[in-house]
């Protein structure tokens, strides 16, 4: 079946620290990946996606890339801000199960200035 | 564009009472999909429609939940009666539901509605 792990936190860093949260899935089809970001008392943002293996997605200085050889999409910005601060789920697409998504349990960043 | 709107944003109840949750998806999405976060956890699907049918309500505790999708454009999702088991922001979300590989679809949230059940 399909299914996401993901990293667990809370992580904490210092401002303009390196930061790397990790996402390996499960698929039985062709998936689309994801990263979701949700600050307090707000809904769900995509912050970036890609769509086949060996794409990048990236936003707002957020990269990720789909590694279908180790079923990994993880998360990475090179120097983070305390605007950072938010969970961010990692998310799967199936498109041959009707657009059904999975959701990684979400880690939680909080950047320290 | 406008994004999903979604109705009452807070909303407080006493145990086994009801309540009625609205959604309006984007313009001319297809998926529509209700999701129930706990605090501290990830989205929960509880039901997922295509136009104004059921794909999947495998997680719907039908018992006191219900959703249904008129005309395939706005939703309702219903709790009745409520448990104090179900506080927790529910989150309504759209996609355009194609098999369009290169569009990768994509599913757009709304800012939620929070259910405090006392």
């Amino acid at each position: 079946g399909n299914s996401v792990t993901q990293m667990e936190g809370p992580v904490t860093l210092s401002e303009e620290a390196f930061l790397t949260i990790n996402c390996t899935y499960t698929a039985t089809g062709y998936p689309s990946l994801f990263w979701y970001v949700q600050y307090p008392g707000e809904g769900l943002q995509l912050l970036l996606k890609a769509t086949k293996a060996d794409d990048k997605g990236s936003n707002k200085g957020f990269e990720a890339t789909y590694r279908k050889e180790t079923t990994s999409f993880h998360l990475e910005k090179g120097s983070v801000q305390v605007s950072d601060s938010a969970v961010y789920f990692c998310a799967l697409s199936d498109r041959m199960e009707r657009n059904q998504f999975y959701f990684g349990t979400g880690t939680s960043l909080t950047v320290i200035p | 564009e406008a994004g999903v709107a979604q109705s009452p944003r807070y909303k407080i109840i006493e145990k086994r009472q009801s309540v009625a949750f609205w959604c309006n998806p984007i313009s001319g999405h297809a998926t529509l999909y209700w999701y129930q976060q706990i605090l501290g956890q990830g989205p929960k699907l509880l039901i997922q429609f295509q136009n104004n049918g059921v794909v999947d309500d495998s997680q719907l505790p039908k018992d006191r939940f219900s959703a249904e999708r008129l005309k395939g454009v706005d939703s309702t999702l219903k709790i009745q009666p409520a448990k104090l088991e179900d506080s927790a922001v529910y989150l309504c979300a759209s996609s355009l539901g194609s098999r369009n590989v290169k569009a990768g679809n994509t599913i757009y949230f709304g800012e939620g509605s929070w259910l405090t059940v006392v």
